[in-house]
């Protein structure tokens, strides 16, 4: 069966640069929701989309913004990164706000 | 506020023996899941279980949402059940899930 997928799996950055991690969700999957996970941390909600519009939004800081395409994948798009932006990022797809799907994850590391 | 609560935090376990893991959650909820992070860091889903139990091969889990409580039974544990056991929760209110902070669980072989 088909699974979320995300890209890039590592990624590495510099202070201030900017990061752009993408999710693919699972066909005919209609919610799309992003959450970052710090070290020694649980998961937490940043952003959610149900079809293609803003659904829900939680603790995403302003130099975080996210879409999601005609095709259904997302896009979280990162700017001026800082040292503590260094996480695990989750996608995560689910059909209405049923079963809720988590792709592999993206670990961004900023130096 | 909200709150979702996991007990014990820490769990070490002799390969063989079983163990309970429990969620509380602070509200009603809409659904729940419970989730193996391994030690690569995958979210590995377990159960969506927002009410009633469930089995699959050595895991079960239950749900009393009317008590606002989850439990996961894991039998005969392996050293590949190692990892971080998280719950997750969907209030009636929202769409995202709240996480509980984890068990991380030790098998020892």
């Amino acid at each position: 069966a088909a699974g979320v997928i995300q890209s890039p799996r590592h990624l590495i950055k510099e202070k201030r640069e900017t990061a752009t991690l993408k999710c693919y969700p699972i066909p005919r999957h209609d919610t799309v929701y992003w959450y970052q996970q710090g070290p020694g941390q649980d998961p937490q909600f940043l952003i959610s989309f149900y079809e293609k519009m803003q659904s829900d939004k939680g603790s995403i800081p302003d130099r975080f913004s996210a879409q999601q395409f005609s095709d259904y994948h997302s896009e979280l798009n990162m700017s001026s990164l800082e040292l503590g932006d260094s996480a695990l990022y989750f996608c995560a797809s689910s059909l209405a706000s049923f079963e809720q799907f988590f792709g592999p994850g993206t670990r961004l590391t900023v130096l | 506020g909200i709150q979702v609560e996991q007990s014990p935090p820490d769990l070490i376990l002799q390969e063989g023996a079983n163990s309970t893991l429990r969620c509380n959650f602070s509200d009603s909820v809409n659904n729940l899941q419970w989730f193996h992070q391994n030690p690569w860091g995958q979210l590995i889903n377990l159960f969506y279980i927002p009410s009633g139990t469930k089995q699959n091969g050595r895991l079960s889990a239950t749900t009393v949402a009317t008590e606002r409580y989850s439990l996961l039974y894991i039998s005969s544990s392996q050293t590949t059940d190692s990892g971080v056991y998280f719950c997750a929760v969907n209030f009636d209110y929202g769409q995202n899930f709240v996480f509980g902070p984890g068990t991380r669980l030790s098998v020892l072989p």
